[in-house]
């Protein structure tokens, strides 16, 4: 399958700092980037949905301004989590898709907020 | 109503024996099926892809659609161990263009 890949795998950071994870697609041209959220023991959660060269699609009760998220190419998309605190500490998982019909996963960045 | 829906489970067959596991989905205009795979602490990997009526079929594993019903299976043969995880299911809306998860069924294997 495709190969997607997340960095960094994991982070740790104090508590009102900014973190960014980076999404990029290695050997495809990911047409459609997906950022999830999922906290331990439940299932994923669609944070936003971003195409190359134009503002995300926010979820419903996702704060775009606390969650930003940047699709500068085909390859690669950021997800910033600003000021940071301990209810962000999760585990985040970002998809492409590169024909629209299927994501492939990248393998996720566990965040822990001190 | 969810788009998605699974049996949280867990599903526990022996090892060796059939693994059945169900998805519903919501009257939209679904389009494509998808049957994902999640060990603890790891990401989702495919597993399957189904678009049409019928069962297709990769190695040890089956997908089923039925979309009159709005019912897609994932049959797993001669299941392992190595097989425990939770299965998720997930369907393309095309008017859309969203992927649904379902929360996903959590299968053991027995040895």
């Amino acid at each position: 399958g495709a190969v997607v890949s997340q960095h960094p795998s994991r982070v740790i950071c104090k508590s009102g700092t900014s973190v960014k994870i980076e999404c990029r697609s290695l050997d495809f041209q990911a047409t459609t980037m997906f950022w999830y959220r999922q906290f331990p023991k439940q299932s994923l959660m669609l944070m936003a949905t971003s195409n190359e060269g134009s503002k995300a699609t926010y979820e419903q009760g996702v704060e775009k301004d606390k969650f930003l998220i940047n699709h500068a190419s085909l390859t690669l998309s950021t997800l910033t989590v600003t000021s940071a605190h301990p209810e962000d500490s999760s585990f985040y998982i970002c998809s492409a898709a590169f024909d629209q019909e299927t994501q492939y996963f990248g393998p996720g960045t566990r965040l822990l907020v001190l | 109503q969810k788009e998605v829906e699974q049996n949280s489970g867990p599903l526990s067959v022996p090892e060796g024996a059939i693994a059945s596991l169900n998805c519903t989905y919501s009257d939209r205009v679904s389009q494509s099926f998808f049957w994902y795979r999640q060990y603890s602490g790891k990401s989702p990997e495919l597993i399957m892809s189904i678009y049409s009526n019928g069962d297709k079929e990769d190695g040890r594993f089956t997908a089923q659609l039925n979309k009159a019903s709005q019912y897609v299976s994932l049959l797993i043969r001669d299941s392992q161990p190595s097989d425990s995880a939770t299965y998720l299911c997930a369907v393309r809306v095309v008017d859309f263009n969203k992927f649904y998860f379902g929360s996903g069924t959590k299968l053991n294997v027995k040895p």
